[in-house]
Order: C-alpha cells, then sequence, then structure tokens
C-alpha cells in the first residue's frame, strides 16, 4: 500500500486561510471515510486534529476542519496564527486492514 | 489523566530482537484498541501495526514491512502494549510510540528510539 500524497509545504499569512490536501485513491481515502489529520510541533508527538474525515477531537479549535472530495482529502485551517506553523500528516484506513499516512507537510505562518 | 509511556527501545544488531513495553494509564485499557506507530527521525509517520480489544477479538494487524517479524500483544491485567520486534533491519530504526486507537490515533505516548546498527 502507497503512503498517501501530500504537498511538501504550503505557508501563508497570520488571518488568512490555508488547505493541505492529502490525495489517495479508491481503494483508501476514496472509499473509506476514514481519514484523520495530526499536526505535529517540533520535538512533540503528533496531536490528533480531524478524524473520520471531519469531525474535531473536544478541545481542537474550530478553525480546524477537513473534507474530502472523491480520492483527496483537504485539512482546512482558517484564521492562520503563528502557533499554527507545525507539521501535518494525514491517514487513511484502506481496503487492506492497515493504516497508512502522508509524507507530511510543513506549515509555515509567514 | 490519560497517559501512555513506552520502553523498552536501545541499540541493537542487525538480525536482534527487542521488545517494546507501553504503559497504560487514564482509562479502560482492556476496551481499547491500540497501535504502534513509528517515526523515523526528521521523516514522517509510519504504522506498524494494531491489537484490537478482547471483546473485538483480540485480533492483530500488521503493516507489510513487518509482518511477519514483529508481534504486537497485550497484558490487560497489567495495562500493557507490547512490540515484539525480531529479525531487525536498519530500516526499522525509529522512534515507536505507542497509540490509543485502531484507524486514528487520539492518544500518544512519548516514544521510545530503537536503534538497529551493526
Amino acid at each position: 500500500q502507497s503512503a498517501l500524497t501530500q504537498p511538501a509545504s504550503v505557508s501563508g499569512s497570520p488571518g488568512q486561510s490555508i488547505t493541505v490536501s492529502c490525495t489517495g485513491t479508491s481503494s483508501d481515502i476514496g472509499e473509506y471515510n476514514f481519514v484523520s489529520w495530526y499536526q505535529q510541533h517540533p520535538g512533540k508527538v503528533p496531536k490528533l486534529i480531524i478524524y473520520d474525515v471531519s469531525e474535531r477531537p473536544s478541545g481542537v479549535s474550530g478553525r480546524f476542519s477537513g473534507s474530502k472530495s472523491g480520492n483527496t482529502a483537504s485539512l482546512t485551517i482558517s484564521g492562520l496564527q503563528a502557533e499554527d506553523e507545525a507539521d501535518y500528516y494525514c491517514s487513511s484506513y484502506p481496503s487492506s486492514n492497515t493504516v497508512i499516512f502522508g509524507g507530511g507537510t510543513k506549515l509555515t505562518v509567514l | 489523566e490519560e497517559q501512555l509511556v513506552e520502553s523498552g527501545g536501545g541499540l541493537v544488531k542487525p538480525g536482534g530482537s527487542l521488545r517494546l513495553s507501553c504503559a497504560a494509564s487514564g482509562f479502560t485499557f482492556s476496551d481499547a484498541w491500540m497501535s504502534w506507530v513509528r517515526q523515523t527521525p526528521g521523516k514522517g509517520l509510519e504504522w506498524v501495526g494494531r491489537i484490537r480489544s478482547k471483546t473485538a477479538g483480540g485480533t492483530t494487524d500488521y503493516a507489510a514491512p513487518v509482518k511477519g517479524r514483529f508481534i504486537v500483544s497485550r497484558d490487560d491485567s497489567k495495562n500493557t502494549l507490547y512490540l515484539q520486534m525480531n529479525s531487525l533491519r536498519t530500516e526499522d530504526t525509529a522512534v515507536y510510540h505507542c497509540t490509543l486507537g485502531g484507524h486514528y490515533f487520539g492518544l500518544w505516548g512519548q516514544g521510545t528510539l530503537v536503534t538497529v546498527s551493526s
């Protein structure tokens, strides 16, 4: 099972909105609503910010939202803040009963 | 407070074995599906394997690169998750995180570093 495809980097200015894409196939993202997103600051463990495509865990800011269209999932961060600068990883649960991650996207807040 | 604490990492030669442990607290471990996820220093995340709760059958699934070499197990009486790693390869070098969840991971341990080198 191949890894999901994410852009290596994205950037935005404070207050703007940015979107991180995560592209898979019809056997993973396209087939199941089991997409999750993780935020990882340097030296920290990953933090779950979105699960099941668009659900937010308790305590996660409403500025984070998730969606899916076909084989591509997206994470949108609105009202960008300096503290959002981090690495973001997507994940999916393909029909092989395994879990796959994207390669990660580095978000820079300009 | 929910917490996961890994132990057992270290330096091992190629072909060797190592067993990682993960002590869980703050939630009902016996009801939880648990997974191991590894991260290569400076690189991305890779799911290693998962074990279902006993009520869900207690069965396991593995990523292709580790299938047949790694074994995930649990001791619900000790609230502990294990990862037995055999026939280790240099490409298994990574920080290994214990996580709460089967297909998404809401709680992560700090991780334990496994280095496979001669």
